[in-house]
């Protein structure tokens, strides 16, 4: 079953814990990326990744990392530097000169 | 810099009435433009999309055109249903510095009544 999936559906954090996200694709594609979603904002960009070692801050980078050591993964990691991490987090892959994928996403609760 | 600005919801409508949601863009160069739709707890799933000016994009009833000269890119739907009931994006596709990303509308909240 070809995609991209996002684990797990359902994440809750204490406060000052670091926290990662999965995000896995079989599908070969290269550039891979991190969306937030806030209610009546949209989706504002995190990260994004072009090719495996290399990866691009957003417009919303502050208090998150990634890492790209494989082309299946692009993993985010929330850190306890961000401010007001609860928020939908989609990771999407870029499939075509056109096309973008999204995954079914992870949404994250700061308890 | 590239942004996209949609009507503001929610738009409420009776099943079969005819729906618009209107999207304008601001990018430099010629951008393609995507309509993506939210269902209550899943991700994106592409709608419609339109790559160069006057393409209309078109898939479920629903169609989009291009339109450079006012720089838009409306939604609409002859007659909607119950099922469309949904949250609805516009989105731009913007290169720079050789990397490729999506700028997205702060999303239009539908809602179909039997």
């Amino acid at each position: 079953d070809g995609g991209i999936t996002q684990s797990p559906k359902y994440l809750f954090r204490k406060e000052g814990q670091n926290v990662t996200l999965s995000c896995e694709q079989n599908l070969n594609h290269d550039a891979m990326y991190w969306y937030r979603q806030d209610p009546g904002q949209g989706l504002r960009l995190i990260y994004y990744s072009q090719i495996v070692n290399d990866f691009q801050k957003g417009d919303i980078a502050e208090g998150y990392s990634v890492s790209r050591e494989k082309k299946e993964s692009f993993p985010l990691t929330v850190t306890s530097a961000q401010k007001n991490p609860t928020a939908f987090y989609l990771c999407a892959i870029k499939e075509t000169d056109y096309g973008y994928t999204f995954g079914s996403g992870t949404r994250l609760t700061v308890v | 810099g590239n942004s996209v600005t949609q009507m503001e919801g929610p738009v409420t409508l009776s099943e079969e009435a005819f729906l618009t949601i209107n999207c304008t863009y601001t990018a430099t160069g010629y951008p393609s433009l995507f309509w993506y739709v939210q269902y209550p707890g899943e991700g994106l799933q592409l709608l419609l999309k339109a790559t160069k000016a006057d393409d209309k994009g078109s898939n479920k009833g629903f169609e989009a055109t291009y339109r450079k000269e006012t720089t838009s890119f409306h939604l609409e739907k002859g007659s909607v249903q119950v099922s469309d009931s949904a949250v609805y994006f516009c989105a731009l596709s913007s290169t720079s510095g050789g990397y490729n990303k999506l700028i997205f509308g702060a999303g239009t909240r539908l809602a179909v009544h039997p």
